[in-house]
C-alpha cells in the first residue's frame, strides 16, 4: 500500500530564516506530487505540482520554491520566510493519469515569528 | 474569485440525524467533484467523489448529490456519528483545463460538529 510522509510535523521559525519541508511517498512509482497550504480561515491553496523528477509547476507566485530531486521526494523551500508564510502545509500525491484523486500527507504546521 | 464555495463555515447536528453539507461552484468546466474530511493537525482524507455524468453517488452512510444546472453539490451523512465531527472540504477539478487538470480547487471547508 502507498504511504506519504511529511516532516517535520511542526516548525517554528523566525522571519527571514530559511525553510525546508520534505515529503516522501512510498509504494508507488512516478506519482504526481503537490504542495498545498491551508492558512487560517482559508481553504487549501495549491502551491506547486510536479509530474516528474525536476518538473515543477507553480500555481501561485510567492517566496517559496519546490524541488523534486527524486521520483518520490518533494521538497518545499524558502530562502527567507515571511510572517505570511505561517500555515499548515500539506503534501499530496496522485497516481499517474488519475490526478483527480489526491491523497494527503499528515501536514506540517509552520509558525513564523 | 472563489470558484468553489462552502457558505456555511460550521454546522451542528444531533447524533443519529442527517448532516447535509453544501457546496456551490462557478466554473462550468468542472467535471469531477470530491469531498475530503479533515481532523485537526492531520491531512485531509478522501471521502467520496462524483463525476459530472452522475447525479448521485453513495458509499455507506455518505451520499453525494450533484445538481449541474444549479452548480451545486451536497454531502449527506446518515446517520451522523460523533466521529464524523471534522472539517469537510469540497473540491472540484476539470479534465479540460490543460495543465490545470492537475489542480483541485477547494472550498474553505465546513466544520461539522455531531453532538452526542
Amino acid at each position: 500500500s502507498q504511504t506519504i510522509h511529511q516532516w517535520p510535523a511542526t516548525l517554528v521559525q523566525p522571519v527571514g530564516s530559511p525553510l525546508s519541508l520534505e515529503c516522501t511517498v512510498e509504494g508507488t512509482s512516478n506519482p504526481n506530487l503537490y504542495w498545498y497550504r491551508q492558512a487560517a480561515g482559508r481553504g487549501l491553496q495549491l502551491l506547486f505540482y510536479s509530474v516528474g523528477i525536476g518538473q515543477i509547476s507553480s500555481e501561485v507566485p510567492q517566496n517559496l520554491s519546490a524541488s523534486r530531486p527524486q521520483d518520490r521526494q518533494f521538497i518545499l523551500s524558502s530562502k527567507k520566510l515571511l510572517l505570511s508564510d505561517s500555515g499548515f502545509y500539506l503534501c499530496a500525491w496522485s497516481p499517474p493519469g488519475r490526478d483527480n484523486e489526491q491523497f494527503f500527507g499528515p501536514g506540517t504546521r509552520l509558525t513564523v515569528l | 474569485d472563489q470558484q468553489v464555495k462552502q457558505n456555511s463555515p460550521s454546522l451542528s447536528v444531533q447524533e443519529g440525524r442527517i448532516s447535509i453539507l453544501n457546496c456551490d461552484y462557478t466554473n462550468s468546466m468542472f467535471d469531477y467533484f470530491l469531498w475530503y474530511k479533515k481532523y485537526p493537525a492531520e491531512g485531509p482524507t478522501f471521502l467520496i467523489s462524483i463525476s459530472s455524468i452522475k447525479d448521485k453517488n453513495e458509499d455507506g452512510r455518505f451520499t453525494v448529490f450533484l445538481n449541474k444546472s444549479a452548480k451545486h453539490l451536497s454531502l449527506h451523512i446518515v446517520p451522523s456519528q460523533p466521529g464524523d465531527s471534522a472539517v469537510y472540504f469540497c473540491a472540484a477539478s476539470s479534465a479540460y483545463s490543460g495543465a490545470g487538470s492537475y489542480q483541485l480547487t477547494f472550498g474553505k471547508g465546513t466544520k461539522l460538529s455531531v453532538i452526542p
